[in-house]
């Protein structure tokens, strides 16, 4: 069964910092790993789609990168701002429920002014 | 403006009396499916459809059924509502093919059974 972690659990960093956030997962048969941030009362948006063929892709600040063979994947956010302030989520699709995500547990990021 | 919306976006309920929930997204996407998020547990698929008249079960279907008559529409249906169904419940979409696409979440809907 496909288990996704998300490391750290919250991280709260001044305006500006350069972060990563951590996903791992335990099975590498994945077609594709999926970022998402979750804002309270707003549900959840998409920020990055990596294919299972790809190492990484970029959006504005943000960079995600794979590796599928070692089951990590890292979001990287450069020059963070207090509204990034959000919970991040890890999601790996996988084939054993067709289209099915399974999500990690999230990041809680806080940015201070 | 594209985009998946959930109706209602809360609800309070009794044991039993049967509710409805919502999804509509107008992105034309063949692929939809329910989530439900709980503390602890994280998300988890309840049920998926590939196209119109085409659904099947996730990981929690259990007290739980869907119709998809129009490829617009993905209704997520609790016939007798327990309170361990009190959950945040999120719709989604995706073009033909989730897999090599991005996946759309609707607002979410919180529903409390008492």
């Amino acid at each position: 069964k496909q288990e996704v972690t998300q490391i750290p659990a919250a991280l709260s960093v001044p305006e500006g910092e350069n972060l990563v956030l951590n996903c791992s997962f335990t099975d590498s048969a994945i077609y594709n790993l999926q970022w998402f941030r979750q804002d309270p009362g707003k549900g959840l948006t998409s920020l990055l789609l990596i294919q299972s063929s790809q190492r990484e892709q970029t959006s504005g600040r943000l960079n995600a990168s794979l590796d599928k063979s070692s089951g990590r994947s890292t979001l990287y956010i450069a020059a963070s701002q207090p509204g990034d302030s959000a919970t991040y989520l890890c999601a790996v699709g996988e084939g054993t429920s067709y289209g099915k995500l399974t999500f990690g547990q999230g990041t809680i990021l806080t940015v201070h002014p | 403006e594209a985009q998946v919306t959930q109706n209602p976006r809360y609800l309070i309920t009794v044991t039993g009396k049967k509710l409805t929930v919502t999804c509509s997204q107008n992105m034309n996407h063949e692929y939809m499916s329910w989530y439900r998020q709980d503390p602890g547990l994280g998300l988890r698929q309840i049920y998926y459809s590939m196209n119109v008249e085409v659904t099947d079960k996730g990981d929690v279907p259990e007290g739980y059924k869907v119709s998809r008559k129009e490829k617009r529409n993905f209704p997520l249906i609790l016939e007798s509502p327990s309170p361990n169904q009190t959950s945040l419940y999120f719709c989604a979409s995706s073009p033909t093919d989730p897999y090599y696409n991005e996946q759309f979440f609707g607002p979410g809907t919180r529903l409390t059974v008492l």
